[in-house]
């Protein structure tokens, strides 16, 4: 199967700064979960979305599900440098795939 | 409740020789996942299992890989006679619901850092 198109690559921000990042597929999924990943360590749920059109919060995390399916988005609010780290999206269906992330640092 | 189990957690094999990675799941999960990931890149999708079936092995090499998660006890993926390349992080994840059903989450363990030599 396919990976996930997920950008940003990469981004450099200034803390307090917001940071948005999505994933799209050409596929339809009816889940999708977002994750980070610190250096060393295996990749921590942060927020899962079951319904198109959902939009979902876990303290200064805002992530939604695109109505088509095919799409979701990550926001972090005023970022803070523990921040920092690796961001991955999932979308789940008939297989799990995975975004090829995108590497988030915060200039203290 | 604990989370996922991974061991060991480094692991050093020479060329030539056998690597047996476990995965012990979340209590009440009996679907895992098999992702290797090599440094600076994403997670590439190995094996899908539930328990005592392989249920897609898309992502597994042909040759020397081979995946099982038995009536009890934990997964295991088994690299036969093991090349440099094989070296990387391979994770496992468990999800208490196969990947088609809606409301499904999956966990991931720390993961198993191969280092061939």
């Amino acid at each position: 199967g396919q990976q996930l198109n997920q950008s940003p690559q990469s981004m450099f921000i200034q803390e307090g700064e917001d940071v948005s990042m999505n994933c799209t597929s050409s596929s339809i999924f009816n889940t999708w979960l977002w994750y980070k990943q610190d250096p060393g360590e295996g990749p921590v749920l942060l927020i899962a979305l079951y319904k198109a059109g959902e939009l979902t919060s876990n303290g200064r995390l805002t992530a939604q599900f695109g109505i088509t399916r095919k799409d979701s988005f990550l926001n972090i609010s005023a970022s803070i440098p523990s921040d920092v780290g690796i961001y991955f999206c999932a979308g789940l269906f008939n297989d799990m795939r995975f975004g090829a992330g995108t590497r988030l640092t915060v200039k203290p | 409740n604990a989370g996922v189990m991974q061991n060991p957690r480094h692991l050093v094999r020479r060329r030539g020789q056998e690597a047996r990675l476990r995965c012990s799941p979340m209590k009440g999960h009996s679907h895992v996942y098999w992702y290797r990931q090599l440094p600076e890149e994403g997670l590439k999708f190995m094996v899908y299992l539930q328990k005592e079936n392989i249920i897609d092995e898309s992502g597994m090499p042909k040759e020397r890989f081979s995946a099982e998660f038995p009536k009890e006890g934990p997964s295991i993926l088994r690299i036969q006679q093991v090349v440099r390349g094989d070296s990387a992080a391979y994770f496992c994840a468990s999800s208490p619901r196969a990947r088609s059903q809606t409301n499904t989450e999956a966990f991931f363990g720390q993961g198993t850092r191969l280092t061939v030599v």
